[in-house]
C-alpha cells in the first residue's frame, strides 16, 4: 500500500498570513493527488486534484504543487473561513490511502 | 445539483451486520463510479470500497475484505454497504462519495455521512 504522510500535524497561523502543509508519498503516485478541507462535522470538500488543478468554486488563494512523491498545498492570504482540517490523498493505486490531516489552528 | 444522502447507520453488536445506503441524484448514476470512505471519531480518512460502472468491478480496503460487500442498484440510483462480522474499530462515520469522471480520478461530491457504532 502506498503511505501518505503528511506535515505538520497541526499548524498555527493569523489570518493574512502563508502557509503550507507537505504531503509525502511512499512511492511514486506520478501527479494523482487531491486535496481535501474538513470542517469539524462536515464531510470533506475537495480543493486540488490533480496535484495542481484548483477544483470548481475554489478561492484563487488555494494552490496545490509537486509530483512523484513530494506535494504542497499552499493557502496564500488566511481566511477566516479557512480554520480547518486538510487532508491529502492519492489515487494512483488501489487502495487508495490518505494523509492522517493538518489541522489548521487560528493563532 | 449532486446530492448523496446516506442512511441506514446506527448501533450494531460485534459480530453483528449492517446494510447502509446512499440515495444519489442530480447525475447520471451508472455513469460513475462510487465509493465509500469512513473517518472513526477524531481520526482520519479511510478509503473503504468502490464500485467501477464502467468495468463492474469493486474494490475494497485490507481492513473490510471479505467482511463488507458494495453494491448497487441502478433502477433506484443507491449504493449499498453491507457490512458483516462487524468490530469495535469499524465504528466510524461513513461517506458516500463519487469519484470524478476519468481514471485515475479525485473524489468530488461526498454525502454528509452515517455513523455506524459497533459496541455491546
Amino acid at each position: 500500500d502506498i503511505q501518505m504522510t503528511q506535515s505538520p500535524f497541526t499548524l498555527s497561523a493569523f489570518v493574512g498570513d502563508r502557509v503550507t502543509i507537505t504531503c509525502r508519498a511512499s512511492q511514486t503516485i506520478s501527479g494523482w493527488l487531491a486535496w481535501y478541507q474538513q470542517k469539524p462535522g462536515k464531510a470533506p470538500k475537495v480543493l486540488i486534484y490533480k496535484a495542481s488543478s484548483l477544483a470548481s468554486g475554489v478561492p484563487s488563494r488555494f494552490s496545490g504543487s509537486g509530483s512523484g512523491t513530494e506535494f504542497t498545498l499552499t493557502i496564500s492570504y488566511l481566511q477566516p473561513d479557512d480554520f480547518a482540517t486538510y487532508s491529502c490523498q492519492q489515487y494512483y493505486d488501489f487502495p487508495y490511502t490518505f494523509g492522517q490531516g493538518t489541522k489548521l489552528e487560528i493563532k | 445539483e449532486v446530492q448523496l444522502l446516506e442512511s441506514g447507520g446506527g448501533l450494531v453488536q460485534p459480530g453483528g451486520s449492517l446494510r447502509i445506503s446512499c440515495e444519489a441524484s442530480g447525475f447520471t448514476f451508472s455513469t460513475y463510479a462510487m465509493s465509500w470512505v469512513r473517518q472513526a471519531p477524531g481520526k482520519g480518512l479511510e478509503w473503504v470500497s468502490l464500485f467501477s460502472f464502467s468495468d463492474i468491478r469493486t474494490y475494497y480496503a485490507d481492513s473490510v475484505k471479505g467482511r463488507f460487500t458494495i453494491s448497487r442498484d441502478i433502477s433506484r440510483n443507491t449504493l449499498y454497504l453491507q457490512m458483516n462480522s462487524l468490530r469495535a474499530e469499524d465504528t466510524a462515520v461513513y461517506f458516500c462519495v463519487r469519484r470524478a469522471e476519468g481514471a485515475p480520478a479525485h473524489f468530488d461530491y461526498w454525502g454528509q455521512g452515517t455513523l455506524v457504532t459497533v459496541s455491546s
